[in-house]
């Protein structure tokens, strides 16, 4: 069974850090493309990075020079680091495999998410 | 980046009612559109793929159609666990977008 489970949100100051973790089973994350989405409180749904299988990485406009996604292969485990937070970072982060498709990737299995706050 | 726009933004049904979500893309995007469904507090799920394919184990009540810049989700007779946020994507391009969500309450 496919199983995404994030951690790693919280509650933190504006210009600060923070690394969101997503342990994945029952496929192999390194053999997948994986991405994260985000959602502000009562707002719509708002893609913010993926890692293609080969190690591709792209991140929307809005993160880019901010947010980094990764893997560690050994761990089957996505991340994804962001720095320079701002309150607009505000949502829940989650995290989902990717199945790529002719331009782009639509997302089969999600996790349940993590609150980021960023206060200011 | 490519926008999608949805309508209604919301919309109050009844049980049995034929529902239909309509999604428009601010640029041709041939059938590369997904639709999902979101229920409160819970992450979102995958219904259709390619606007019209149906995922396995999705009900059959539900179906897509459109292509280029046009698209609609139809729930051919609305059943209680329907009521929820439904969101198109496109995945024409990397940098994918989603439209702005239409929930489907109950009248």
């Amino acid at each position: 069974e496919v199983q995404l489970v994030e951690s790693g949100g919280g509650l933190i100051q504006s210009g600060g850090s923070l690394k969101l973790s997503c342990a994945a089973s029952g496929f192999t994350v390194s053999s997948n493309f994986m991405s994260w989405v985000r959602q502000a409180p009562g707002k719509g749904l708002d893609w913010v990075s993926v890692i293609y299988s080969s190690g591709t990485t792209y991140h929307a406009d809005s993160v880019k020079g901010r947010f980094t996604i990764s893997r560690d292969n050994s761990k089957n485990t996505l991340y994804l680091q962001m720095n320079s937070l701002r309150a607009e970072d505000t949502a829940v982060y989650y995290c989902a495999r990717a199945l790529a498709m002719s331009g782009g990737t639509l997302f089969d299995y999600w996790g349940q998410g993590t609150l980021v706050t960023v206060s200011s | 980046a490519i926008q999608l726009t949805q309508s209604p933004s919301s919309l109050s049904a009844s049980v049995g009612d034929r529902v239909t979500i309509t999604c428009r893309a601010s640029q041709g995007i041939t059938s590369a559109l997904a639709w999902y469904q979101q229920k409160p507090g819970k992450s979102p799920k995958l219904l259709m793929y390619d606007a019209s394919s149906l995922k396995s184990g999705v009900p059959s009540r539900f179906s897509g159609s459109g292509s280029g810049t046009d698209f609609t989700l139809t729930i051919s007779s609305l059943q209680p666990e329907d009521f929820a946020t439904y969101y198109c994507q496109q995945f024409y391009t990397y940098q994918t977008t989603f439209g702005g969500g239409t929930k489907v309450e109950i009248k």
